[in-house]
């Protein structure tokens, strides 16, 4: 069963520091989506960034790279130059198979990440 | 602009009371789907539909019903059967046609009192 793990609950960070959000998943299929989201305070989910399983280079959108693994199954969110907006909830997501029928979401527990001034 | 709606933004129940809770999109995607987020915990679907009349049970479908009777609408209601109704829910819809493009609504935070 595909499964989602993110062990670092909380994490804290300078203003202006980079940030890694570590992410491991488990999953048998061999095409697979990974996703990470933040949450802030408001509750809204905000999509950041996707990798698919095939997809030769790691993802980037601004200051959120994906540091994609697929040999140790991790998809850690990298966040640079930390800003006090970025204080949030981050959620680890991933979809089994390449959509269609298999368009289920299955998340992380999360990391609450804190930027310090 | 396209989104999705969920209404109420809050919502209290009384213990032994079925609640709806509303969710709407006008992006024309076809998947939407329900989750349950407690603290200290992700996102737990609840069911999710694909097609208008036909809906599937998630992890944690026990103690709610769902419908699909327009594309753009899909309902949800927890029923006095769920025992730990208490959480947030959100909603989300997703063109089946992209290998990515979920959207999230703002969320509803249910409370039993």
């Amino acid at each position: 069963a595909q499964k989602i793990t993110q062990t670092q609950p909380g994490m804290f960070v300078q203003e202006k520091e980079a940030v890694t959000l570590d992410c491991t998943y488990d999953t048998s299929d061999p095409s697979y989506g990974l996703f990470w989201y933040k949450q802030p305070s408001s509750g809204e989910m905000i999509f950041l960034i996707y990798q698919g399983s095939y997809d030769q280079q790691n993802a980037t959108e601004g200051r959120y790279s994906l540091n994609f693994q697929k040999a140790r199954k991790s998809a850690n969110l990298v966040i640079s130059a930390s800003q006090l907006g970025d204080s949030a909830m981050y959620f680890c997501a991933m979809r089994e198979g390449r959509g269609g029928a298999t368009n289920k979401l299955i998340f992380g527990t999360g990391t609450l990440l804190a930027v310090q001034p | 602009d396209g989104g999705i709606t969920q209404s109420p933004k809050y919502l209290f129940r009384k213990e032994g009371q079925n609640v709806t809770l509303s969710c709407e999109q006008n992006l024309n995607h076809d998947a939407m789907y329900w989750y349950r987020q407690d603290p200290g915990q992700g996102l737990r679907l609840i069911y999710y539909s694909q097609i208008v009349n036909d809906f599937q049970k998630g992890d944690i479908a026990e103690g709610y019903s769902v419908s699909r009777e327009k594309k753009e609408s899909f309902p949800l209601t927890v029923t006095s059967a769920q025992k730990n109704p208490t959480a947030f829910y959100l909603c989300a819809s997703n063109p089946l046609d992209r290998l990515y493009g979920y959207t999230f609504g703002s969320g509803t935070r249910l409370t039993v009192v």
